[in-house]
């Protein structure tokens, strides 16, 4: 079946790097994704990484893939209070281009 | 570009009252998706359309909502009854066809009293 998992919440200090992790389920998921949502806003894409790839580095943020344990995750670098917001990852099947979203991450960056 | 446009941006209705949603995606767009995201929740999807075709709806509650893209281009989303549980944030998205990227919307916040 089709799951997306993700822990709720992540606290930082400011410059410190953030870690956000996701794991999904199902295998054949062409594109992974990361999107960023502030309060009252819709979602925004942040990055994404195809399947056959196993890192993506775009200015401070780096995606990692590890498809053999199905885990993705997002690594903010230099970590600013503009960062909090909860982050989704989400997975997209291939052939329908359905979106699945993991529940979200809310990240908190302490001044 | 002018991003995916939605509107209204908040509701307020009573139970059993009806309620429509509007959304008009990116300029070329083929393909809308309408997300239904629940307070502390990842966004659900309720329907997808390519162009004026319906992709995948098997998520949409059919016996109260319901959608539509006659022209391809812009959609609506109907809630006929709502219920209480329907409170939440409807988001809209488009990609282009065979697009790599999906676009969001502000989204519309349904609350249901």
């Amino acid at each position: 079946g089709e799951d997306v998992e993700q822990s709720l919440f992540l606290s930082v200090r400011e410059g410190d790097s953030s870690v956000i992790n996701c794991t999904y389920t199902d295998s054949s998921s062409t594109y992974l994704y990361w999107y960023k949502q502030e309060p009252g806003a819709g979602l925004q894409l942040l990055t994404y990484i195809f399947s056959n790839m196993d890192m993506k580095q775009d200015q401070r943020l780096t995606v990692l893939l590890n498809k053999k344990d199905k885990h993705l995750s997002l690594r903010i670098a230099d970590t600013q209070t503009g960062d909090s917001a909860i982050y989704f990852c989400a997975e997209r099947t291939s052939g329908t281009y359905k979106y699945i979203f993991g529940t979200g991450t809310r990240l908190k960056v302490l001044a | 570009e002018a991003g995916v446009a939605q509107s209204p941006r908040y509701k307020i209705i009573e139970k059993r009252q009806s309620v429509a949603f509007w959304c008009n995606p990116i300029s070329g767009h083929a393909t809308l998706y309408w997300y239904q995201q629940i307070l502390g929740q990842g966004p659900k999807l309720l329907i997808q359309f390519q162009n004026n075709g319906v992709v995948d709806d098997s998520q949409l509650p059919k016996d109260r909502f319901s959608a539509e893209r006659l022209k391809g281009v812009d959609s609506t989303l109907k809630i006929q009854p709502a219920k209480l549980e329907d409170s939440a944030v409807y988001l809209c998205a488009s990609s282009s066809r065979g697009g790599d990227e999906q676009f969001f919307g502000p989204g519309t916040r349904l609350t249901v009293l």
